[in-house]
């Protein structure tokens, strides 16, 4: 079984912060993807990263999937209260189809 | 019009009776996923379908089965519910490969009283 291990688990800031959540494993995984889900909803998608060494970035987002595929942060510039919400990661371990494996996540919530 | 949709979206059972969940989806994807979703254990995959009539288990199946008798409708039974079921389930559609991402619906948020 492959395990995704998320930090920090909670976090709380003002908004305008900036801040860095984090995914780990020790397997190599083929593709990550980090979800953001609401209360009450179900996860939505924010990005896939499949190549060793990418960046990504959706706005104030920035994804980064490590070299050896084996981790992956999150990291968001001026945080706003919309983005608070439970960040997921989820990992995919072969090149072809493969269920995903899910994170615990991190709960981040951004006051005023 | 949302391409995947849960009902019921809240069900209160009492334990030992059967449940059944419904998951439709109108995006015409392979593959289909029940989740559940409980404070400290995360998302945990509970059977997924790679066709019609083609399922296979997932890390915690006991206690459930599962059908998928048409492309856009899978079921997830819930044989004799216990206590320990009570969660939020969570379907997800996809259409497969590692680089597409799932769909989720909405949950349903299951209590065995």
């Amino acid at each position: 079984t492959q395990l995704l291990e998320q930090s920090p688990q909670f976090l709380s800031i003002q908004e305008g912060e900036n801040l860095t959540v984090y995914c780990n494993s020790s397997s190599v995984f083929s593709s990550l993807q980090w979800y953001r889900q609401e209360p009450g909803e179900g996860p939505v998608l924010l990005v896939t990263v499949v190549t060793g060494g990418e960046v990504k970035k959706l706005k104030r987002l920035t994804f980064q999937f490590g070299d050896a595929r084996k981790d992956s942060s999150l990291h968001i510039t001026a945080a706003q209260p919309g983005d608070t919400g439970l960040y997921l990661c989820a990992g995919g371990v072969n090149s072809g189809y493969s269920t995903l494996t899910f994170g615990k996540g991190t709960m981040l919530l951004v006051s005023p | 019009d949302a391409g995947i949709t849960q009902s019921p979206r809240h069900k209160v059972t009492e334990t030992g009776t059967p449940v059944t969940l419904r998951c439709h989806q109108t995006e015409n994807h392979r593959y289909m996923y029940w989740y559940r979703q409980d404070p400290g254990h995360g998302l945990r995959l509970i059977h997924y379908s790679y066709g019609v009539k083609d399922t296979d288990k997932g890390e915690v199946s006991d206690g459930y089965s599962v059908s998928r008798s048409k492309t856009e409708d899978f079921l997830l039974t819930l044989e004799s519910a216990t206590s320990s079921q009570t969660s939020v389930y969570f379907c997800a559609i996809s259409e497969g490969g590692r680089y597409y991402g799932y769909t989720f619906g909405s949950g349903t948020r299951l209590t065995v009283v």
